[in-house]
Parts: C-alpha cells; structure tokens; sequence
C-alpha cells in the first residue's frame, strides 16, 4: 500500500512557464515532507521541504504548498528553465524514526 | 569535496554469486542507509544504521546483509536469497537519525542474469 503517491508519471511544460508538481500522502501522522530531483545515473538531491505545521515555503523558483486537510502537496517551479528537466520525488517522514517513504516519482520535461 | 562514493556504477553478476557493494561517505555523518529502485517505484530502504557497529532493517532487508565497523563505509551484499537482485542501488547519509535530510551517492546498477 503506497503512502506516498505521485500519480503522474511524466509532465511536459514550456519553458518560461510554472511546473506544477503534484502529491498524495495517506498517513496523517507525516510531519515533514521533502521533494528531491534526480536526474538519469545519479543519486536524487534534496530541492526543498516542509514541515507540517506550515503550508508554504518559498525558496527562489521553488515553492512547495501543503494542504493538511486534502493531504496533498505540490512543488511549484516559476520560471521552468532546461535544467529543471529531471525525475522529482516527493517523500515523507514520521516523526518517531525519520524514516523516508517515498512516491514513485514525476518526469518532468520542459520544451524550449 | 565532501560526498558519498559508490562504486562500480555497473556491475552483472551470474545468478547464485553474492556481491558487495560499496558504499563510502566523507561527510562526517552518523547515520548512513540503503535503497533500492525499481522502474515506477519510489525507493525502498532496504537497511540503515545510526551509528558504527549497529544497523536495522528496513522495509525489504530480506536477501540482503550490511555492516558498519567504521563511520566512513556501510558496505550492502546481495545474497543470492535474494529474489529479484536485479536493480539500481541507493546509498545515502544524514548528519543523525534525528536530521530528515539525506544526501544520496550516486548509485549502483547492478544485473543479475
């Protein structure tokens, strides 16, 4: 059973444009979320977080809002630019051992 | 440069052979973990270990083994228990248990036929 699902496998957008990536969690005892990036043959690398007691948190392009009530964040990148182009994974932590729990993760193209 | 090392980045084995692989951080950090990915799927934690000397399994440890006898190193086998061996392998590290932050190298493919 998935805790933590990203059910677009793949998004396309132009550059310039706003990616909006989107994920779902089920366990309401998360307490803190992260999204990271990967790009093909290498390890994924931490892009941003939040913590649960907030439903925003801005960090240059990036911008992960959090909605306790639907159980739903989202990464937003303003502008999209060539580089953005990579694999993003949401996952999400339980206080008690700051275990990771994965989504199986978005693509994300962007289009000259 | 601080970073965390795998190595080989691609590695076959013959089906029923054990292999190892190595996982080293200069990161200074306590706790170090192991994950798999499998195509459409989130990783899973395979092991982690908080401190030298000691380790705990993961959601899939079955079919694997680890150590930590030094801070630096927490090298994974696959057994040939292990059912499906074939996948790309993670390893990462955070400053403590207690940090969410994880710092990833950058993995291990490893073939099994």
């Amino acid at each position: 059973d998935q805790q933590v699902k990203q059910n677009s496998p793949s998004l396309s957008v132009q550059e310039g444009r706003i990616s909006i990536l989107n994920c779902d969690y089920t366990n309401s005892m998360f307490d803190y979320f992260l999204w990271y990036k990967k790009y093909p043959a290498e390890g994924p690398t931490f892009l941003i977080s939040i913590s649960s007691i907030k439903d925003k948190n801005e960090d240059g392009r990036f911008t992960v809002f959090l909605n306790k009530s639907a159980k739903h964040l989202s990464l937003h990148i303003v502008p999209s630019q060539p580089g953005d182009s990579a694999v993003y994974f949401c996952a999400a932590s339980l206080g008690s051992n700051y275990q990771l729990i994965w989504g199986a993760g978005t693509k994300l193209i962007i289009k000259p | 440069d601080g970073g965390i090392t795998q190595s080989p980045k691609y590695l076959f084995r013959k089906e029923g052979q054990n292999v190892t692989l190595s996982c080293e951080q200069n990161l200074n950090h306590d706790a170090m973990y192991w994950y798999r990915q499998d195509p459409g799927q989130g990783l899973r934690l395979i092991y982690y270990s908080q401190i030298v000397n000691d380790f705990q399994k993961g959601d899939i440890a079955e079919g694997y083994s680890v150590s930590r006898e030094k801070k630096e190193s927490f090298p994974l086998t696959v057994t040939s228990a292990q059912k499906n061996p074939t996948a790309f392998y993670l390893c990462a590290s955070s400053i403590n248990q207690g940090s969410y932050e994880q710092y990833f190298g950058p993995g291990t493919r490893l073939t099994v036929t």
